[in-house]
């Protein structure tokens, strides 16, 4: 079984339009993040989230919204898609905050904005 | 968290141990000292973590300098299927909640392994 699991694996839009990216942990972690992978490979945490409380990074545009209907999910909504939204986004969990505990990724979802 | 530094790319014959070095000279004392890879068109994949010892787990030793200042992964035995980039990353246990929690990637280290 899939850890963490994310669909769609691609996603090509046009720009202006909204989409949603789907995310799925079944380790029964409590900590749950997006990180944005752009061209040049450099990955950035864009969210984390735990037990209902939402950290965001600042550098976020307000575009990006995260919303998790339960304790598994992680769900990443973006409205108004831009051409430099084009990227790899990464959900990741782990069994909760903190320095000494793993975290598990997905397998990504390229997203392409034209 | 703190800043790791770590060489751009290294290179490697297939079967050869492989040490991959770190610098984290501004580590804090509950920066626990994280190595991530991330192989071809996948995500990231944890490989090992450490406070103060060494450690070691089926996929690689971690060594850890006594002022903890460096760290070194050691892959054993390297095949094809350790080519992949390696992230060195300091997360801290002592997160007061400022920022977004998780782990702070920086550029890692490319490594090839020649067959």
């Amino acid at each position: 079984d899939t850890a963490v699991s994310q669909t769609p694996k691609y996603l090509v839009t046009q720009m202006g339009n909204d989409k949603s990216i789907k995310c799925e942990q079944n380790l029964g972690h409590d900590t749950m993040y997006w990180y944005k992978q752009d061209s040049k490979k450099f990955l950035k945490i864009m969210f984390s989230y735990n037990n209902k409380e939402l950290i965001i990074n600042e550098t976020v545009p307000n575009r990006f919204s995260p919303k998790s209907p339960d304790k598994a999910h992680l769900n990443l909504h973006i409205n108004s898609l831009e051409l430099g939204d084009s990227a790899v986004y990464f959900c990741a969990s782990s069994p909760r905050r903190g320095g000494g505990l793993r975290a598990f990724f997905g397998q990504g979802t390229r997203l392409t904005v034209v | 968290d703190a800043k790791t530094t770590q060489p751009n790319s290294m290179e490697s014959n297939e079967e050869e141990p492989v040490h991959l070095p770190c610098n984290h000279s501004t580590i804090s004392g509950t920066d626990y000292i994280h190595w991530y890879r991330q192989l071809p068109s996948q995500g990231p994949e944890y490989v090992i973590h450490g406070l103060t010892s060494n450690v070691n787990n089926r996929m690689a030793s971690l060594a850890i300098a006594e002022d903890r200042k460096s760290s070194t992964l050691i892959l054993h035995r390297a095949t094809l299927r350790d080519a992949a980039v390696y992230y060195c990353i300091l997360r801290d246990d002592g997160h007061s909640g400022g920022g977004a929690d998780g782990l702070t990637f920086g550029k890692g280290t490319h490594l090839i392994i020649q067959p």
